[in-house]
């Protein structure tokens, strides 16, 4: 148990809808990142949240956002879906930027787009 | 930022040492090497990182050359439980980790 939690694990929906994923860190961490795999893709860089601010985006799709709430949660929200946004969508933690640890990775939201 | 490059599969027999290479020609000096591994669909693990000296733990060791171009993570005696997508990352200075597609491991019995 890596003490990063994923909500939901699973959830299908259809085309056009919008979902929200949620993400509690480990105890401590105040960096939170998150990753989209598609289907034997690697892991795509999406964002990343330090403190409550936006440390650094990747590859993510206006569609998308993200937000890091005073409590350290994270929630990422994906509206007007499509099918191609069927993937594994990860969630990790750190201490923070700056320090040289490892990112602990929760196990997941995996998202169906029908 | 450092770009990594790693096979994309490679086999070991059960038992063996497991040696995965990754380049990464470009990587700054404040950039530390470190490696993931995925079992199927779960989240990733962490396994061992380092910056210019070789590491040691109790799950590998990890070799970086010394003009940092290149590191291999080695797995002294794979088990089949070892196999999974290997991930070899370039950690940029301001705590961004950006994974490529990996090397896929078989352990094979």
């Amino acid at each position: 148990d890596s003490g990063v939690t994923q909500t939901p694990k699973h959830l299908i929906t259809a085309t056009g809808q919008r979902v929200t994923l949620r993400c509690s860190p480990r105890s401590g961490d105040l960096s939170v990142y998150w990753y989209q795999q598609s289907l034997d893709q690697g892991l795509q860089f999406l964002i990343h949240y330090y403190n409550g601010e936006e440390r650094a985006k990747g590859n993510i799709l206006e569609r998308f956002s993200a937000q890091q709430f005073p409590d350290l949660h994270s929630e990422l929200n994906l509206s007007s879906l499509e099918l191609g946004d069927s993937a594994l969508y990860f969630c990790a933690s750190s201490v923070g930027p700056r320090e040289n640890g490892e990112l602990f990775f929760g196990e997941g939201s995996r998202l169906t787009v029908l | 930022d450092a770009k990594t490059t790693q096979p994309t599969s490679m086999d070991c027999a059960e038992g063996r040492a497991a040696n995965l290479p990754c380049n990464h020609s470009t990587i700054s000096g404040n950039e530390y090497v470190y490696w993931y591994r995925q079992i199927h669909s779960q989240g990733p693990q962490y396994i061992i990182h380092g910056l210019k000296n070789n590491e040691t733990n109790e799950m590998a060791s990890l070799i970086i050359t010394e003009d940092r171009k290149s590191s291999t993570l080695i797995l002294p005696h794979a088990t089949l439980r070892d196999t999974a997508v290997y991930y070899c990352i370039a950690r940029t200075w301001v705590g961004q980790f950006y994974f490529g597609t990996g090397t896929s491991l078989t352990v094979i019995p």
